[in-house]
């Protein structure tokens, strides 16, 4: 059964950096897209990034562009998010997941990770 | 790019079926596949429907999915509503990017 863990959440005043990691186990990490998905509170889910297989591809939300960098390595398993210049509105849980796939619709959702962005 | 939108809300009794609607703002809702997630309260999402109208191993067939080029829309149908059913779901799709899409949401309370 696969199974994602992220980490690197916390607390950071605004204009401050984080970096949050993702370790995946239990599929072959590198046959797959991977996102990050974040939800502030009480709010709904909104697609922050994803990255292709070999990382050639990657795509940003428009309010994190130029700001977080997406990236990974296939070869520890791990998916990351970069992220600059912070502000309050980043405040939110960060999942890493792994989309449903064709023919069993199987995906993957870590637990997420908490970022509180305050002074 | 496009919205994909919800009722902020529904409600239904147990043991009856509602559906629940994601109507998208502009190109063809048949143009990306669609995605259904399930939210509990304190949880992460479970997909309940892919590719318009697949469903996971393991999701009850009480779960169907469609869409509606007519309407431009997909729906989720619940049926035979148990209490364990009330979450947030939300539908998802992708634009030509491969850039992720969600509706807003839609609370489930079955009461």
């Amino acid at each position: 059964e696969g199974q994602l863990v992220e980490s690197g959440g916390g607390l950071v005043q605004p204009g401050g950096s984080l970096r949050l990691s993702c370790a995946a186990s239990g599929f072959t990490f590198s046959s797959h897209w991977m996102t990050w998905i974040r939800q502030a509170p009480g709010k709904g889910l909104e697609w922050v990034a994803n990255i292709k297989q070999d990382g050639t591809e990657k795509y940003y939300v428009d309010s994190v562009e130029g700001r977080f960098t997406i990236s990974r390595d296939n070869a520890k398993k791990s998916l990351y998010l970069q992220m600059n210049s912070l502000r309050a509105e980043d405040t939110a849980v960060y999942y890493c997941t792994r989309g449903p796939v064709s023919g069993t619709g199987k995906g993957y959702w870590g637990q997420g990770t908490l970022v509180s962005v305050s002074s | 790019n496009f919205m994909l939108t919800q009722p902020h809300s529904v409600s239904e009794s147990p043991g009856k079926t509602v559906t629940i609607s994601c109507t998208r703002s502009s190109g063809s809702i048949a143009s990306n596949y669609v995605q259904w997630y399930q939210q509990r309260p304190g949880s992460c999402p479970t997909t309940v429907i892919y590719e318009d109208h697949q469903r996971p191993s393991g999701v009850p067939d009480r779960f169907s999915g469609s869409i509606d080029s007519s309407s431009n829309s997909a729906s989720l149908t619940i049926s035979g509503l148990k209490t364990e059913d009330e979450a947030d779901y939300y539908c998802q799709s992708y634009d030509s990017s491969n850039r992720w899409v969600f509706g807003g949401g839609t609370k489930l309370t079955v009461l």
